[in-house]
């Protein structure tokens, strides 16, 4: 079974803190992505990563910056979290045949 | 600007009816179509994808159909079931594109027993 695990569940987490959302999937997968999840809008995509010290922006990047060191992790950063990024946030992993896996996401409160 | 729009917004079906769930996108190039099924408290799940070279596909109670001409798509789910209370989100990617996906806003569907 493919695993894609969100280091946390619930996150809380004061106005103009440094938030780290980590991500990390077991099936060698290239492609990563983080996307952000609110009711009414759906899924949308935040930051896109192909490789290894590879990333693009998606459609709302702005106020996130991502990481990816190894080819198993994917981290999400909010540089100075605001209260409007307050949201549900999913992580998934892309194999070759086009199936997207997704973690089970990390609630993020900014208070 | 969202570039796949999902109607409805929510729906009822009483158990053993069809549940349908509509779908259209703006980008002609899209050559990738899937459904994901998301539970409370988890990550969507892939149920079903189609590409634009045919019109239909089916596994087991579900099933898409696709209109090229119309650029929409849409979501049957025969027979419901109380299992299948979920939020369905339809999708939309491009292979040249990495599989970046498109997702509409999505529906919450409820099967009343």
């Amino acid at each position: 079974d493919v695993k894609v695990t969100q280091s946390s569940r619930y996150l809380v987490k004061r106005t103009g803190e440094k938030v780290f959302l980590e991500c990390v999937q077991d099936m060698d997968h290239e492609n990563m992505f983080w996307y952000r999840q609110d009711p009414g809008l759906g899924l949308r995509l935040i930051y896109f990563s192909y490789d290894v010290k590879m990333k693009e922006k998606g459609d709302i990047p702005e106020g996130y910056s991502v990481s990816r060191e190894k080819k198993e992790r994917f981290s999400l950063i909010l540089e100075s979290a605001s209260t409007n990024q307050t949201s549900m946030y999913l992580c998934a992993s892309l194999n070759r045949a086009d199936e997207a896996f997704f973690g089970q996401g990390t609630r993020l409160t900014v208070v | 600007q969202q570039q796949v729009k999902q109607s409805p917004q929510s729906l009822i079906v009483q158990k053993g009816g069809i549940s349908i769930i509509n779908c259209a996108y703006e980008n002609t190039a899209f050559d990738y179509f899937p459904w994901y099924q998301q539970f409370p408290g988890k990550g969507p799940a892939l149920l079903i994808a189609i590409r634009p070279d045919v019109s239909e596909k089916k596994e087991g109670r579900f099933t898409i159909s696709f209109n090229k001409s119309a650029k929409q798509f849409s979501l049957h789910i025969m027979d419901s079931q109380p299992g299948d209370s979920a939020t369905y989100f339809c999708a939309a990617a491009l292979e040249a594109n990495d599989y970046k996906l498109s997702f509409g806003a999505g529906t919450t569907v409820t099967v009343r027993a």
